[in-house]
């Protein structure tokens, strides 16, 4: 069974910083490349950054573009999302995903 | 920015056929995916590639795309496939991804 299982997000003031975490299981993970994709409260699906399975490539929308950095450790099949300089539109549920798979999502709130 | 269009909603009695279109300037050249989302639950993917369905996906989910519109029909829906549906695609230069605007089904 394939399991995506996001953690790291919580409660951060503007300008703060956090690293989401993505553990998967149950797939070949260096075979997938991976995205995170959020969603604000009562918004639509924002895709947010991608990176190919080797991790060489990496892509960014134009709204984190300079503040997030994905990564990701094939030998630990983890991806990660470090976010900096977090604003107030970046809160949201942040998923974890390939095309088929998707994680359960992590809440990331930005607030004073 | 590279965007994808979908009509807000959509509503359709049951056994009906609900047709929910994606448009974009680069779906002639690259494929289209269709997700639902329920209330509360993370994306199923329920078509890839323009018109194959992933395992576990009813049949009476397909989709299609001509042009610059990519289609996802659902041939006979049924309440439980009130959702919310979103397509999604990249752009010409494959390297920035984009879900469509969303459309919301109604089955009733």
């Amino acid at each position: 069974e394939v399991q995506l299982l996001e953690s790291g997000g919580g409660l951060v003031q503007p300008g703060g910083s956090l690293r989401l975490f993505c553990a998967a299981s149950g797939i070949t993970f260096s075979s997938y490349a991976m995205t995170w994709v959020r969603q604000a409260p009562g918004k639509g699906l924002e895709w947010v950054s991608a990176i190919s399975g080797s991790g060489g490539g990496t892509y960014y929308a134009d709204s984190v573009k300079g503040r997030f950095t994905i990564s990701r450790d094939n030998s630990k099949n983890t991806l990660y999302l470090q976010m900096n300089n977090l604003r107030a539109e970046d809160t949201a549920v942040y998923y974890c995903a390939s095309v088929e798979y998707w994680g359960q999502g992590t809440l990331v709130t930005v607030s004073s | 920015s590279y965007e994808l269009t979908q009509p807000p909603s959509v509503s359709v009695s049951p056994g009906q056929t609900a047709r929910i279109t994606c448009s974009g300037d680069a779906l002639p050249k690259k494929y289209a995916y269709w997700y639902q989302q329920k209330s509360g639950q993370a994306p199923v993917l329920v078509i890839y590639e323009d018109s194959k369905r992933p395992s576990g996906i009813p049949e009476r989910f397909s989709g299609s795309s001509s042009g610059t519109m990519a289609t996802l029909t659902i041939s006979g829906a049924q309440v439980e496939d009130e959702a919310d549906y979103y397509c999604y695609s990249t752009d010409s230069s494959g390297h920035h991804s984009v879900f469509g605007t969303g459309t919301k089904v109604t089955v009733l």
